[in-house]
């Protein structure tokens, strides 16, 4: 199974600060057509998770803008551009290139 | 608009089963894929499986395979998990979330808590 590795594993952020989370994968998700299936969620304190960037880096419905995603091949960054009180909770990166399925191992973003 | 409503949390003996269900409104369920997800409580998430509404074509994650079975019932839009020969690892909250755009998950039930204990 393709193995999601996400640093840091903990981010204590103040309310407008920009941050970013890391995810390296075990293998390429670039998969023969040319798409790479990275997807990244949030998923606040007893609530299901949220889709908040796909294919790498398309925005999610109603997701705010401060929100990007980038990278390929293996090595992919969210980037929270001005942090607001609402953002904590754990982020998940999961892929869906290779099956089965899997995530990351999640970063928890805490307000200071 | 679109919504995933899962049944209320089980409390269920060691070696029993259990059926889980995901009632959906909004959207023509029979013509879409679901996906069952597991979430130990502080831990992170896995993939249980999939299956098309359309043909009841099911796809499962090998770690779930004999564990995990897969159904749905187009005539009221829910799609059903069992859970069979149930150990106190498989204690968990179980999400369903409908397959959207690019093979994302952008709609999510509110998870129903597994929890075995004799």
């Amino acid at each position: 199974d393709v193995v999601l590795t996400q640093t840091p594993s903990t981010l204590s952020a103040t309310i407008g600060q920009s941050v970013s989370i890391s995810c390296r994968s075990s293998q390429s998700l670039l998969d023969s057509a040319g798409n790479t299936y990275l997807y990244w969620y949030l998923q606040r304190p007893g609530q299901s998770p949220q889709l908040l960037i796909y294919l790498v880096s398309n925005l999610g419905s109603g997701v705010p803008n401060r929100f990007s995603g980038s990278g390929s091949g293996t090595d992919f960054t969210l980037k929270i551009s001005g942090v607001e009180a609402e953002d904590l909770g754990v982020y998940y990166c999961m892929q869906a290139t290779h099956a089965p399925l899997t995530f990351g191992s999640g970063t928890k973003l805490e307000i200071k | 608009q679109v919504k995933l409503q899962q049944s209320g949390a089980e409390l269920v003996k060691p070696g029993a089963s259990v059926k889980l269900s995901c009632k959906t409104s909004g959207y023509t369920f029979s013509t879409s894929y679901m996906s069952w997800f597991k979430q130990i409580p502080g831990q992170s998430i896995e993939w249980i499986g999939m299956i098309y509404a359309g043909d009841g074509g099911t796809g499962y994650n090998q770690k779930f395979k004999g564990k995990a079975t897969l159904t749905v019932d187009t005539s009221s839009s829910t799609a059903y998990m069992d859970l069979s020969s149930l150990t106190t690892e498989d204690s968990a909250v179980y999400f369903c979330a409908r397959v959207a755009i690019a093979a994302s998950f952008a709609y999510w039930g509110q998870g129903t808590l597994v929890t075995v204990s004799s």
